[in-house]
């Protein structure tokens, strides 16, 4: 089945800046937003669109993209930023939606 | 404030069934797409389904076709999920989310419920 792909863990040093990608086909055509869950809570939404922001989400957490490749930056990464992220887009294979497979933030 | 609040999780055998509910307020339900996403315990993000405002258009993911069905109720707010068939393999933390869009390439899930856990089991 069609997945979108990430890298399971990175790490940053507080307050220096980490790129999480996501890729798959499917970005060619479609933007990626991204989630930010902590354990035993939901997703939240963080980054949407070309590089769009919810209100409330701080604007350290920026996106782009680029062919088949989306990315999300941390500037200046804060412990609470400690998290997995996913990413999420439109399936090209049939299903209408697919999330990515999901990296574990630590800041070190 | 916008929120989604789930309910309905519980422990069921195998191949039993189970009615997940969502209700919406502090917002236009009726104006807008909702979707389940499930979570495994200690694994990622799996969609599940969607359906449209109306609810004219719905779509399931190859892994809960014939099993699921999905229906909202306009009138109450709500959003629901069918589970019948259940396996060991639905075992997970369900969500309900909001979909919301400024044109077909950009599209994305705000908020989420705070989820409810169903747990197949004998």
């Amino acid at each position: 089945s069609y997945e979108l792909t990430q890298d399971p863990a990175v790490s940053v040093a507080l307050g220096q800046t980490v790129r999480i990608t996501c890729q798959g086909d499917s970005l060619r055509s479609y933007y990626a937003s991204w989630y930010q869950q902590k354990p035993g809570q939901a997703p939240v939404l963080v980054i949407y669109g070309k590089n769009n922001r919810p209100s409330g989400i701080p604007d350290r957490f920026s996106g782009s993209s680029s062919g088949n490749t989306a990315s999300l930056t941390i500037t200046g990464a804060q412990a609470e930023d400690e998290a997995d992220y996913y990413c999420n887009s439109r399936d090209s294979s049939g299903n209408p939606y697919v999330f990515g497979t999901g990296t574990k933030v630590t800041v070190l | 404030e916008v929120q989604l609040v789930e309910s309905g999780g519980g422990l069921v055998q195998p191949g039993g069934s189970l009615r997940l509910s969502c209700v919406a307020s502090g917002f236009t339900f009726s104006s807008y797409e909702m979707n389940w996403v499930r979570q495994a315990p200690g694994k990622g993000l799996e969609w599940v389904s969607y359906i449209s405002s109306s609810g004219s258009t719905i779509y399931y993911a190859d892994s809960v076709k014939g099993r699921f069905t999905i229906a909202r109720d306009n009138a109450k707010n709500s959003l629901y999920l069918q589970m019948n068939s259940l396996r060991a393999e639905d075992t997970a933390v369900y969500y309900c989310a909001r979909e919301d869009s400024t044109s077909w390439y950009v599209r994305w899930f705000d908020p989420w419920g705070q989820g409810t856990l169903v747990t197949v089991s004998s």
